[in-house]
């Protein structure tokens, strides 16, 4: 098993550009969950799918953020346009439930706005 | 929500045990205790869960106190590449996801 995988790794945009993060979930799993983490917030809870539709998404900071899961092996986070502030780094993570079972967290994209 | 109190940070010498320790007062009866680890440049690691009874895996021990009011996430002999923060977190049986929310964690230095 390949784990949550994210790409990129890394990403450097710059400000005003759109930006796309990827996750492909590990397969089986029916909740998805984007995380963003800085400094001074830590972990926070943007929006999490269940069985590809999105079930929570208030954690989303503004409209400029977007996320859609197509199908159950792929999801994108979309920022449009991106600021600054919006430097973090992005997790993904699956579980088999709504994670009573645990999380499994992919290796994150580290965006840099600048 | 319920919330988790864990000291900022601890520290331990290489090859001995490690107890870290979290407060969860308002714990509910149906709320899971969670243990995840984030290495440095890495994602949240998941560790360990229980309920109710002390829990053993291959990476660590979880005891739970009887009130289930606090519990201790217990590393039998610390190595270096168990130098990372600890996230306790309380995931509840049912109800939304974005109930597991994760605090400022202990950041565990392992001292060689």
């Amino acid at each position: 098993d390949a784990g949550v995988i994210q790409s990129p790794r890394h990403e450097v945009t710059e400000m005003g550009q759109e930006v796309t993060l990827r996750c492909k979930p590990i397969s089986g799993h029916d909740y998805l969950f984007w995380y963003r983490q800085t400094m001074m917030r830590g972990l926070e809870l943007l929006i999490y799918f269940n069985n590809n539709v999105p079930i929570d998404d208030s954690g989303m900071p503004e409209d400029r953020f977007s996320a859609k899961m197509p199908n159950a092996s792929f999801s994108t986070l979309k920022i449009q346009p991106s600021e600054p502030r919006d430097s973090a780094v992005y997790f993904c993570a699956s579980s088999p439930d709504r994670g009573r079972l645990g999380y499994t967290f992919g290796s994150g994209t580290r965006l840099t706005v600048v | 929500d319920a919330k988790t109190t864990q000291p900022n940070s601890m520290e331990s010498n290489e090859e001995e045990p490690v107890h870290l320790p979290c407060n969860h007062s308002t714990i509910s009866g149906t709320d899971y205790i969670h243990w995840y680890r984030q290495l440095p440049s890495q994602g949240p690691e998941y560790v360990i869960h229980g309920l109710t009874s002390n829990v053993n895996n291959r990476m660590a021990s979880l005891a739970i106190a009887e009130d289930r009011k606090s519990s201790t996430l217990i590393l039998h002999r610390a190595t270096l590449r168990d130098a990372a923060v600890y996230y306790c977190i309380l995931t509840p049986r049912s109800g939304s996801a974005r109930q597991l929310t994760f605090g400022s964690g202990t950041q565990l230095t392992v001292l060689p």
